[in-house]
């Protein structure tokens, strides 16, 4: 099946700083992606979609000065958690869509300390 | 927008048993899929199913599109099945844009 990877896999960071996060599909073209959020013990909550050479859609809630997505090729998203502080730790998801089949990355464990 | 309910929350097996987990959305869908999520965060797509019913090894769905509602079900369960077991939904056939259900959390016992 498509695989997606993410990097890195857990990331920690002082309060302040900014951390980038890649997904990348890495034997299929995706001209779409889409970020998650998922806190400790719950469920996914979509954070935005990422498309290919356009802006990307965010959910409402979601602050898009703070989550900055940007899908430059067909094979990578990125999401960069700007000014990060305690309250963005969570697990970010990338997930990339085939036909019937959502395929996700495993994942990216961010700290802020 | 639309509910997805998610039950039992949480579910301790004997390896060996079977179970059922059920999936209950509060509107027409034309997009519900299961996925497996492993203690590493890892999620695996299980099914795409919006109605009817599938197989695949130990694992079956079913989804009464009409009913609104989904059941997985896992036959002679092992340890490696242990995680959390989330079903999504959404309107559209071919997207991404789901919406999770809480989840349920599978814990299987040698």
């Amino acid at each position: 099946g498509a695989v997606v990877s993410q990097h890195p896999s857990r990331v920690i960071c002082k309060s302040g700083t900014s951390v980038k996060i890649e997904c990348r599909s890495l034997d299929f073209q995706a001209t779409t992606m889409f970020w998650y959020r998922q806190f400790p013990k719950k469920s996914l909550m979509l954070m935005a979609t990422s498309n290919e050479g356009s802006k990307a859609t965010y959910e409402q809630g979601v602050e898009k000065d703070k989550f900055l997505i940007n899908h430059a090729s067909l094979t990578l998203s990125t999401l960069t958690v700007t000014s990060a502080h305690p309250e963005d730790s969570s697990f970010y998801i990338c997930s990339a869509t085939q036909p019937d089949t959502q395929y996700f990355g495993p994942g990216t464990r961010l700290t802020v300390l | 927008g639309i509910q997805v309910e998610q039950s039992p929350p949480d579910l301790i097996l004997q390896e060996g048993a079977n179970s059922t987990l059920r999936c209950n959305f509060s509107d027409s869908v034309n997009n519900l899929q299961w996925f497996h999520q492993n203690p590493w965060g890892q999620l695996i797509n299980l099914f795409y199913i919006p109605s009817g019913t599938k197989q695949n090894g130990r694992l079956s769905a079913t989804t009464v599109a009409t009913e609104r509602y989904s059941l997985l079900y896992i036959s002679s369960s092992q340890t490696t099945d242990s995680g959390v077991y989330f079903c999504a939904v959404a309107r559209a056939s071919n997207t991404g844009k789901l919406i999770f259900g809480q989840g349920t959390t599978l814990q299987v016992k040698p």
